[in-house]
């Protein structure tokens, strides 16, 4: 099974600033990676698929890169809808695996 | 639009099987080609897929609960199913079901809105 690392567990950013999460595969999954955000009390909603294809309707301020074992979601210029927990998710190899997820916090 | 909605009992006592419905709206499950799979979430903690189905029967599942699960479909009504027997308190978790797309094991999207199904006598 693959494990899906992501850092820091928690990032605090003040609003208006950028946000970088990281996400670390302990194989490589080429670009099959996939980024969602969870609010609290809510169901996680799709972000990203393909390291870095935004899902239908996300804001442009949200943007994944990378591929291999590192990959990054950035998110440009936070606002007080962004501050939730971003879950990462392989889908390379079965079964599919999530980090533990980094939350994002007001500072 | 495409919705999903979980239902099924909140509590279940150790030893027996936990069952939970997924009934999708907005689509029929038999027009699409994508899987449909279910997830869950101990409190406080991530997440883990449990498996998935294509309206066809064909399914796939994780190693780690693959001994007691059974998901299944019910195509006339557009809803699967979830069957995980010989619960323990490890168990207890929100339970999401969402559709897979392009395949058994790839990404989620939507999602329910999750049911939290507690394991205790």
């Amino acid at each position: 099974e693959i494990v899906m690392t992501q850092s820091p567990a928690t990032l605090s950013v003040s609003p208006g600033e950028r946000a970088t999460l990281s996400c670390r595969a302990s194989q490589r999954v080429g670009s099959n990676l996939a980024w969602y955000q969870q609010k609290p009390g809510q169901a996680p909603r799709l972000l990203i698929s393909g390291a870095s294809t935004r899902a239908t309707g996300i804001p442009a301020r949200f943007s994944g890169s990378g591929s291999g074992t590192e990959f990054t979601l950035t998110i440009s210029s936070l606002q007080s809808e962004d501050f939730a927990v971003y879950y990462c998710q392989q889908y390379n190899n079965w079964p599919g695996t999530f980090g533990q997820g980094t939350k994002v916090e007001i500072k | 639009q495409l919705q999903l909605q979980e239902s099924g009992p909140g509590l279940v006592k150790p030893s027996e099987t936990l069952s939970l419905t997924c009934t999708v709206s907005g689509v029929s499950i038999t027009t699409t080609n994508d899987y449909w799979g279910w997830i869950r979430q101990p409190p406080g903690k991530g997440l883990e897929w449990i498996g998935s189905i294509h309206y066809n029967g064909n399914t796939r599942y994780n190693p780690s609960v693959m001994s007691r699960v059974t998901v299944s479909v019910d195509t006339s009504k557009d809803q699967f199913s979830l069957r995980l027997s010989s619960v323990t308190a490890a168990d207890t978790a929100v339970y999401y079901c969402a559709r897979v797309w392009r395949g058994a094991t790839t990404w989620f999207d939507p999602w329910g809105q999750g049911t939290l199904v507690s394991v205790s006598s």
